[in-house]
Parts: C-alpha cells; structure tokens; sequence
C-alpha cells in the first residue's frame, strides 16, 4: 500500500526564515511526486512534479527536490502569502487510475 | 479559477438523509476524480471515472456511489448518511494519467 508521511505538522515561520518541509513515501514503483498547495476553504493548486531521484523544481521563493525515499520542499526567505498548507502526493506505476495518495499536509504559517 | 465548478458549496442535512454532489470539470478534460477530506483523515482518494467509465476506486463506501455523464460532468450520491460523513468533498479534473490535478473548491457536508 502506498504511503505517504509529512512532516512537521505544522510550521511557524518568521517572515524571511528559510526552512524546509519533509515528504517521505513509500510506493511500489514511483511515477511521480507531487506538491500541491491549499488555501483555507480551497482545494489544492498544483506547484510541481518530480520523476527521479536528484530531480529539481524552482517555483518563487520554493524548491522542490526529491530522493528515492523522500522529497522537501525548500522554503527560502518566505512572505506572510506563502502560508498554506503543502501537501505532498505520490502517483505509483501500477496505478490503473492514476490517482494520486496524499499526505497529511504540513500547515506552513508566516508572520511578518 | 482552476476551471472545475462544484455544487453546492455548502450542505446540511441530517443522519440517514441521502444527497448528491456535483462537478463540471475543466473544458477538455475527460478525467474526474472524488476526494474527501476530513480533519482527522486528509484528503482521501473515492473514486475515478475516465470518459464515463469508472476506472479506479478507493476506500469509498458501498453507501457512496458516483457517476459521469456523457457530458463528462460528474455526481456522487452519498446516502444513509452518518456524522462521519460530515467532510468536505473534492472533484479534480485532469486530461488523462497526469499527476498535475485541477481541484474545484470543494463542497462541505455537514450532517447532524
């Protein structure tokens, strides 16, 4: 079964303090990752997909790279508007629908 | 505007009562898929239908059921309902088998 653990929960940031948030995963064959972000009261908007391990992605203040065991979302000197919650899904080879399994989310919280 | 329409955004009903959620996907997209999120279980895979055939199914239960429509628009029933049911409902749309899933805002149930 396929499994995805984020972590922190939750994450006060100062604005400007960099940081990091942790995706682990456990899938039989990766197709892809997946960062998404949601809005209170809104469903989650795409940031990016990663394929193989050593993969990057830049986004803004945001950088997303992945392992054959976990991803992190690198944060660099973030604004009060990047909080959120970042969720992190895994899309498996052998995936009839190509759905995806998400994570619990980490609720990011930036306070000028 | 992710371009994924969901009615009705809010829903109050009462136990055992049975009521249908409904989603217009992207234009061009002929993959829908039904998420549940609730706060103590993330979002939740349901079920997937690709050009009116179910092609996968999650954790979704016998009370729940769902369907696309030739015009690719999609409905999940969800009947008997209990307090558990109390969560909020997501549709996605994609193309085909990408990962990069287009979300509406969500339709939040709440049964008393």
């Amino acid at each position: 079964e396929d499994q995805v653990t984020q972590s922190p929960e939750a994450l006060r940031l100062q604005e400007g303090e960099s940081s990091s948030l942790n995706c682990s995963y456990t899938v039989s064959g990766l197709r892809g990752l997946f960062w998404y972000r949601q809005d209170p009261g809104k469903g989650p908007e795409f940031l990016f997909t990663l394929y193989s391990a050593g993969e990057e992605k830049e986004k803004e203040r945001l950088k997303a790279t992945l392992t054959k065991k976990e991803s992190f979302l690198h944060i660099t000197a973030p604004k009060p508007e990047d909080s959120a919650t970042y969720l992190c899904a895994v899309q498996a080879e052998n995936n009839a629908g190509n759905m995806l399994t998400f994570g619990g989310g980490t609720r990011l919280m930036v306070k000028p | 505007d992710s371009g994924v329409t969901q009615t009705p955004k809010h829903l109050i009903t009462a136990t055992g009562q049975r009521v249908t959620l409904r989603c217009s996907p992207r234009s061009g997209d002929l993959s829908v898929y039904w998420y549940q999120q609730s706060l103590d279980q993330g979002l939740q895979f349901l079920i997937q239908y690709y050009n009116g055939e179910e092609r996968a199914k999650g954790n979704i239960l016998e009370r729940f059921s769902a369907q696309q429509f030739p015009d690719l628009h999609s409905e999940l029933n969800l009947s008997s309902l209990e307090l558990g049911d109390s969560a909020l409902y997501f549709c996605a749309s994609t193309v085909g088998g990408t990962g990069e899933l287009f979300f509406g805002e969500g339709s939040r149930l709440t049964v008393l």
